[in-house]
């Protein structure tokens, strides 16, 4: 199995510029997680889907932010417009229900926005 | 609401010596509990987690970690490090009444750093 697959690795942009973040969950797993890390505020929980349908969107920090699940193997994340203050590493994470609560990470995308 | 205390924002140590990574966690309800390691640019990996049953809850790579729930601790221990340990440590809580999400809240991590 290949693993949760995000895309790209890193990703350095402008303020102002739209962001598209790319996952692709382990095939199988129902659920998909996507995650901010930054040193100030850890790793914060922005959004997850339960079968493609977006559950709880609580955490994500502003209207710029929004997420699609559009089939079961990939889910975006985009930001727009971007700003410094959204520079994190963005991971994706997805689990199958029948797992207790075993989340599977992706490697994470490094984004910079300057 | 739940919360996630790890004590230590970094623990050195030096190799093959114990070491302990303490987590406190704060909820009204029964919890599962977890700890997840991270290697330097990479994402977070699965150390253990405590759902039911016995209190002591043994992981990959020689860890293991007690849940005390009159303390609402979960403190990660291994007798021995070695320097491919040096990494970050996260404590995650999940409750019951999250169902079956599994919706976790981390703690903000230990850095582990193991020198020779």
């Amino acid at each position: 199995d290949a693993g949760v697959i995000q895309s790209p690795r890193h990703e350095v942009t402008e303020m102002g510029q739209e962001v598209t973040l790319r996952c692709k969950p382990i095939s199988g797993h129902d659920y998909l997680f996507w995650y901010r890390q930054t040193m100030m505020r850890g790793l914060e929980l922005l959004i997850y889907f339960n079968n493609n349908v977006p559950i709880d969107d609580s955490g994500m920090p502003e209207d710029r932010f929004s997420a699609k699940m559009p089939n079961a193997s990939f889910s975006t994340l985009k930001i727009q417009p971007s700003e410094p203050r959204d520079s994190a590493v963005y991971f994706c994470a997805s689990r199958h229900s029948g797992r207790a609560y075993e989340q599977f990470f992706g490697p994470g995308t490094r984004l910079t926005v300057l | 609401a739940q919360s996630v205390t790890q004590l230590d924002s970094q623990v050195p140590v030096f190799e093959e010596a114990p070491v302990e990574l303490r987590c406190n966690y704060s909820s009204s309800v029964s919890v599962y509990l977890f700890w997840y390691v991270q290697y330097p640019n990479q994402g977070l990996q699965l150390l253990l987690k405590y759902l039911s049953g016995s209190t002591l809850v043994k992981g990959i790579n020689g860890f293991e970690a007690e849940f005390n729930k009159s303390q609402t601790s979960f403190h990660l221990r291994k007798p021995s490090v070695h320097i491919s340990d040096t990494a970050e440590y996260f404590c995650a809580v999940s409750d019951e009444g999250s169902g079956n999400t599994g919706k976790l809240i981390f703690g903000q991590g230990t850095t582990l750093q193991v020198k020779p």
